[in-house]
Formats: C-alpha cells, sequence, structure tokens
C-alpha cells in the first residue's frame, strides 16, 4: 500500500532562516506531487506541484520554492523565513493518470516563524 | 478563476442531530467534486467524491453528497451525527484535466463540533 511521509513534524525556525521540509511516497512510481499551505478559516492553498522529476509548477508568488530530486521526494524550501510563512504545510501524491484523481495527503508539518 | 464556498465556517450540534453543509463552486465545466475530512490530529482523508453518473454520492460513515448542477452546489449530508464525527470538513472541486496533472481547488472548511 501507498503511504505518505512528512518531517519535521513541527518546527520552530527565527525570521531570515533557511527552510527545508521534506516529503516522501513509498509504494507507488510516477506520482504527481503537491505542497499546499492550510492556514484556519481559509482551507487549502496549493503552492507548488510537480509531474516529474525535475518539472515544479509555482501557483502563487511567494517566498518559497519547491524541488524533485527523486520521483517519490518533494522538499519545500526558503532561503530566508519571513513572519508570514509560519503555517500548516501538507504534501499530497496523486496517481498520474485520469481526470480528477483524489489526492492522497500526509500528516504536515507546523511551521512556527518567530 | 474557479472558486468553492463553504457557507459554514463553525456548526454545533447534539449527537443525533442531523447534519448538511454547504458547498458551491464557481466552474463552468465538467468538474469532478470532493469532500475530504480532518479529524483532530490526522491527516486530511477522502469522505467521498462524484466524477459522473448517479448525482447522490455516497461515502464513509454514513456520509453521503448530492451534485446538483444547477446550482452548482455538492452539499454533503448525514442524518444523525456521532460525537466521532467532530472534524473539520473541505470541499473541492477539480479544476479541469490539463497535461497529467489535476488540481483541487479547496473551500475555506467548516469545523464541526458535535456534543454529546
Amino acid at each position: 500500500s501507498q503511504t505518505i511521509h512528512q518531517w519535521p513534524a513541527t518546527l520552530v525556525q527565527p525570521v531570515g532562516s533557511p527552510l527545508s521540509l521534506e516529503c516522501t511516497v513509498e509504494g507507488t512510481s510516477n506520482p504527481n506531487l503537491y505542497w499546499y499551505r492550510q492556514a484556519a478559516g481559509r482551507g487549502l492553498q496549493l503552492l507548488f506541484y510537480s509531474v516529474g522529476i525535475g518539472q515544479i509548477s509555482s501557483e502563487v508568488p511567494q517566498n518559497l520554492s519547491a524541488s524533485r530530486p527523486q520521483d517519490r521526494q518533494f522538499i519545500l524550501s526558503s532561503k530566508k523565513l519571513l513572519l508570514s510563512d509560519s503555517g500548516f504545510y501538507l504534501c499530497a501524491w496523486s496517481v498520474l493518470a485520469g481526470r480528477g484523481n483524489e489526492q492522497f495527503f500526509g500528516p504536515g508539518t507546523r511551521l512556527t516563524v518567530l | 478563476a474557479q472558486s468553492v464556498s463553504q457557507h459554514n465556517h463553525h456548526v454545533i450540534l447534539s449527537e443525533a442531530a442531523s447534519l448538511e453543509l454547504g458547498c458551491n463552486y464557481s466552474y463552468g465545466g465538467t468538474v469532478n467534486l470532493f469532500w475530504y475530512v480532518q479529524y483532530p490530529g490526522q491527516h486530511l482523508q477522502l469522505l467521498l467524491k462524484y466524477f459522473s453518473g448517479d448525482p447522490l454520492v455516497k461515502g464513509i460513515k454514513g456520509f453521503e453528497a448530492e451534485f446538483i448542477k444547477s446550482k452548482f452546489s455538492f452539499n454533503l449530508r448525514k442524518p444523525s451525527v456521532q460525537w466521532s464525527d467532530t472534524a473539520e470538513y473541505f470541499c473541492a472541486v477539480n479544476a479541469g484535466w490539463d497535461g497529467g496533472y489535476n488540481k483541487l481547488i479547496f473551500g475555506a472548511g467548516t469545523r464541526l463540533a458535535v456534543h454529546p
């Protein structure tokens, strides 16, 4: 069966520090991968998605970047964190085929920028 | 741009009460619709989905949703809620097929609290 992992589970970082959040998927090949940010009362906002190694699409302009160095690994990064980067970050995957495939979500990372 | 509206941000019910959570979307093309649920401390997980066919969709834990195309709605229902249904519920719309990926547009979510 497929599983999705995210780490760390929680992170507290000072403003201006770098960030690296990791997401890995097991039990499937060539998935679509997604990074979302969840803010209270605002639902989930899609930040990045990837359809293959090295292929990243950004949905919103921001202080963050994403990379996909391996088929089942998706990394969210920042060179210098802002206070506004605080939030709950979710990684998700879906099958790379078919219209409207459901997405499967990881446990998330709670990031607090102080 | 596509958008999804969930009308109730917070709902409080007593056990055995009936539940209906509203969801409306703005997209004129063919849509796929989803309800996700996030129980306290757990992953976001799929409750039910609509792709085509019967507009009344049944999901896990006694939930169902009805797709009404003319009203651009996909409301979630449960005839009798339990304390264990306390969670946050998200409606989502697939923005369409495009080159091998699909994007989900999420509503803001509804927090449901069920009191014994």
